[in-house]
């Protein structure tokens, strides 16, 4: 069966540093997301993405994430300077249309020190 | 916009017990609803979804939610607890031909199954 796939699994960081996670959409996927969990709270939506621009994004999203989608296979999320409350799992989503049911990733989570 | 209350963080059931777990959303337009679980160290997975039509839907592992407009509630049901159905279940909602396709999710109901 088709799957999402993220990596790392596990990514570490020191405050401050960029940190790029990677994301494989399934492959007849148009629409692409990424949603975070701080540990105890709701996961929450970050950005939707079609057609190569983002479609949606919430107010998390700030102009320290970036999305980008650099060939035909991966969809990548941007920190540019972590803080520590970036600390979170990060999932990647997709969807073969607009309104269709989203398929997640396993994850990465992600430590900020 | 749109918010989930899920009742009670933590549910506990005895092997072959009812599963019930409770979800109430809001939506200012016609929700399209979805119950995932996530067993650990993996990433979520669709149980199953309510969009149009019949509203009470089943899903995967015996699982089934019936959506009550009236109460404004999406619960998801089990007649029969089995142990691998220990993970944590999330409801989320998906405002249906708002332009808006984020889903938004409740805190989670972690499940116990009691052997």
């Amino acid at each position: 069966e088709p799957e999402v796939t993220q990596t790392p699994s596990h990514q570490v960081t020191q405050m401050g540093q960029e940190v790029i996670l990677r994301c494989v959409p399934i492959s007849n996927h148009l629409y692409f997301y990424w949603y975070r969990q701080i540990l105890g709270q709701k996961v929450e939506f970050l950005v939707s993405f079609y057609n190569n621009e983002i479609s949606e994004k919430s107010e998390i999203f700030d102009d320290q994430f970036s999305v980008e989608r650099p060939d035909g296979s991966n969809f990548t999320l941007k920190i540019r300077s972590t803080k520590l409350e970036d600390s979170a799992m990060y999932f990647c989503a997709s969807s073969e249309l607009a309104g269709n049911i989203q398929y997640f990733g396993a994850g990465t989570r992600l430590s900020v020190l | 916009a749109q918010s989930v209350t899920q009742l009670g963080s933590h549910v506990s059931v005895s092997e072959g017990a009812l599963v019930l777990l409770r979800c109430n959303y809001s939506s200012s337009v016609p929700p399209y609803l979805f119950w995932y679980v996530q067993y650990p160290n993996q990433g979520l997975q669709l149980l199953l979804k309510y969009t149009t039509g019949a509203t009470l839907v089943k899903g995967i592992n015996g699982f089934e939610a019936e959506f009550k407009k009236s109460e404004t509630s999406f619960h998801l049901t089990k007649p029969s607890a089995h142990m691998s159905d220990a993970a944590e279940y999330f409801c989320a909602v998906l405002p249906s031909g708002a332009g808006s396709y984020q889903l938004t999710f409740g805190k989670g109901t972690k499940l116990s199954v009691i052997p």
